[in-house]
């Protein structure tokens, strides 16, 4: 079946320091999705890429879709303490039964100020 | 965004008993909901894909006797933990697809429900 793999598992960084997450997908995508979660909260959607080679930027957020659609990464510029959270992507995949979205093991960043 | 209601958040049973937690899409129709459990500091685990009007579609591993998932409407899904065990103790999340039509789908989860079984 489709897996999802995300590196790192964990990420200390000082504030201000810049952060990346990888994604990688054993098969190629119809979308992908990054969420965050808060410690104690549930996931909230952040962006989805669709487009081959996409990138889009949220202020300080990076997100690159790659060219084969398989892989995707999200890279913070000067972290700062309130990026704390893990860092989940999702593959996105068109099947006869409906969409489906498999989850990376996520990335946990932790900022210390 | 959308909302999607996820009731209750924390629960505590005795071992043995049966718990149902619900799933709500407020102002959507969602004619799919995802059910997961998470570990501390682990990764969404899918439990299984609840179609509204037709049986889940449970994941590898994962007991449909014990996990009971009902999808009777377009904005409601439960998912019933019974004969609860220790073991069961979990995060578990709801999410719902606000469209279906590839590849603009987006999941909106739920708050999720702390099970803490004695």
């Amino acid at each position: 079946g489709q897996q999802v793999m995300q590196i790192p598992q964990y990420q200390h960084v000082q504030e201000g320091e810049d952060f990346t997450t990888y994604c990688n997908s054993s098969t190629t995508l119809s979308n992908i999705q990054w969420y965050k979660q808060r410690p104690g909260g549930h996931p909230v959607f952040l962006i989805q890429l669709v487009k081959s080679g996409e990138v889009k930027k949220q202020k300080r957020l990076t997100f690159q879709f790659g060219e084969a659609k398989k892989n995707s990464s999200l890279h913070i510029t000067a972290t700062q303490t309130t990026d704390v959270g893990t860092y989940f992507c999702a593959g996105g995949k068109w099947e006869t039964s409906g969409s489906r979205l498999t989850f990376g093991e996520g990335t946990q960043l932790t900022v210390n100020p | 965004g959308a909302v999607v209601s996820q009731h209750p958040s924390r629960v505590i049973c005795k071992s043995g008993t049966s718990v149902k937690i619900e799933c709500r899409s407020l102002d959507f129709q969602a004619t799919t909901m995802f059910w997961y459990r998470q570990f501390p500091k682990q990764s969404l685990m899918l439990m299984a894909t609840s179609n509204e009007g037709s049986k889940a579609t449970y994941e590898q591993g994962v007991e449909k006797d014990k996990f009971l998932i009902n999808h009777a409407s377009l904005t409601l899904s439960t998912l019933t933990v019974t004969s609860a065990h220790p073991e069961d103790s979990s995060f578990y999340i709801c999410s719902a697809l606000d469209r279906i039509e590839p590849p603009g789908t987006e999941a909106f989860f739920g708050q999720g429900t702390r099970l803490t079984v004695v």
